[in-house]
Parts: structure tokens; C-alpha cells; sequence
């Protein structure tokens, strides 16, 4: 299995700053790595996919970058609306992972 | 719009059985692979498996192989997700997901459910 890392695995950032999540696969996935986006008491949803592409509709302030074990997101500027657990996906084999998560907080 | 309802929240005890649907509505069912993914209570997300609903060729992570069984009804747009025997263990909110599969690869899981929570209590 391909185990994913994240760090940090809480932030607190105030408005307007950059904040970077990183993702660390246990081997080489190429480009096929998701992040999601989860708020309290809500479904996950979907933000990048193969790495750097950015899903319909999600703000450009949010982007993703990396290849082969390592990985990132960035959200600049950070709203109050970002407040939420993000968490990466490798979906290069199977069992498909998920990383452990990110909580952000706005300060 | 691609959309994924599920069915409502399941009370049950030790093991009963129980099977929980996911219904695909605004694109083409069979076009897509629906994913199961777990949610323990405060914890991250699993994954648990995934049924592709053209030919039913279902992939299990290992950890649940053998514990649930997944299966689709292309007729109706639904998944289903299903539990013979169950275990306090099992409680959760469990979340179907579609996804896209292009090129010989999957991409994400690009439109979820709103989430079925499953409680089992003696």
C-alpha cells in the first residue's frame, strides 16, 4: 500500500496569508494525487486533481503542486471560508489512500 | 449537474444486516466507477472500494474485503453498499463517490454523496 503523509496536521493562519499543506507519498506516484477539501459535518470536496489542475468552480487562490513523493497545496489568500480539513489522495494504485488530514484555522 | 443522493441514517444492532443505496442522477451512470469511502467518527477518510457500474467489476481495499460487499443496479442509477453481519466496529458515516476513469487511469473522486450514517449499538 502507498501510505500518504501530511504536514502540518493543524495551522492556524489569519486572513490574507499563504499557508502550504504538504503531502509525502511512501513511493513514486507520478501526478495522481487529489486534494479535498472537508468542512464539519459535510461531504469532502473535490479541489485538485492530477496534482495541479484545479476542479470547476474552486477558487483560483487554491493551487496544488509537486510530482513523483512530493506534493502541496496552497491557498493565497486565506478566507475566513477555508476553515476546514484538507486532505490528499493518491489515486496511482490500488488500495486508493488518503492522507491523515490537515486542519486549518483562521486566527 | 451530477448529483449522488444516499439513503438516511441506519440504527441497527450487532449482527443484523444492512445495505445502504447511492443514487446518480444529471449524467450517465455507467460512465462512471462509484467509490465507497469510510468516516469514523473524528477520524479521516478510507477508502473501501468501488464497483464500475457498466460490467459490475467491483476492487475492495483489503481491509474490508470479505466484510462488505458492494453491488450496483444500472437499471435504477443506484449503488449499493451492504453489511451481513455487523459489528459495533462498523459505525461510521460512509460517503459514495463518483469516479471519472479516462485513459486507462482514475482521476478523483469528483462528486460525493451527502454522506449515510450507519450506527451500531447493543
Amino acid at each position: 500500500d502507498i501510505q500518504l503523509t501530511q504536514s502540518p496536521s493543524f495551522l492556524s493562519a489569519s486572513v490574507g496569508d499563504r499557508v502550504t499543506i504538504t503531502c509525502r507519498a511512501g513511493q513514486g506516484i507520478s501526478n495522481f494525487l487529489v486534494w479535498y477539501q472537508q468542512k464539519p459535518g459535510k461531504a469532502p470536496k473535490l479541489l485538485i486533481y492530477a496534482t495541479s489542475t484545479l476542479q470547476s468552480g474552486v477558487p483560483s487562490r487554491f493551487s496544488g503542486s509537486g510530482s513523483g513523493t512530493e506534493f502541496s497545496l496552497t491557498i493565497s489568500p486565506l478566507q475566513p471560508e477555508d476553515s476546514a480539513t484538507y486532505y490528499c489522495q493518491q489515486l496511482h494504485s490500488e488500495p486508493l489512500t488518503f492522507g491523515p488530514g490537515t486542519k486549518v484555522d483562521i486566527k | 449537474e451530477a448529483q449522488l443522493v444516499q439513503s438516511g441514517a441506519e440504527v441497527k444492532k450487532p449482527g443484523e444486516s444492512v445495505k445502504i443505496s447511492c443514487m446518480g442522477s444529471g449524467y450517465s451512470f455507467t460512465n462512471y466507477w462509484i467509490g465507497w469511502v469510510r468516516q469514523m467518527s473524528g477520524e479521516g477518510l478510507e477508502w473501501v472500494g468501488m464497483i464500475n457500474p457498466s460490467d459490475s467489476d467491483t476492487r475492495y481495499s483489503p481491509p474490508f474485503r470479505g466484510q462488505v460487499t458492494i453491488s450496483v443496479d444500472k437499471s435504477s442509477s443506484a449503488a449499493y453498499l451492504q453489511w451481513s453481519s455487523l459489528a459495533v466496529s462498523d459505525t461510521a458515516i460512509y460517503y459514495c463517490a463518483r469516479l471519472p476513469f479516462y485513459s486507462g487511469r482514475f482521476w478523483s473522486f469528483d462528486y460525493w454523496g451527502q454522506g449515510t450514517l450507519l450506527m451500531v449499538s447493543s
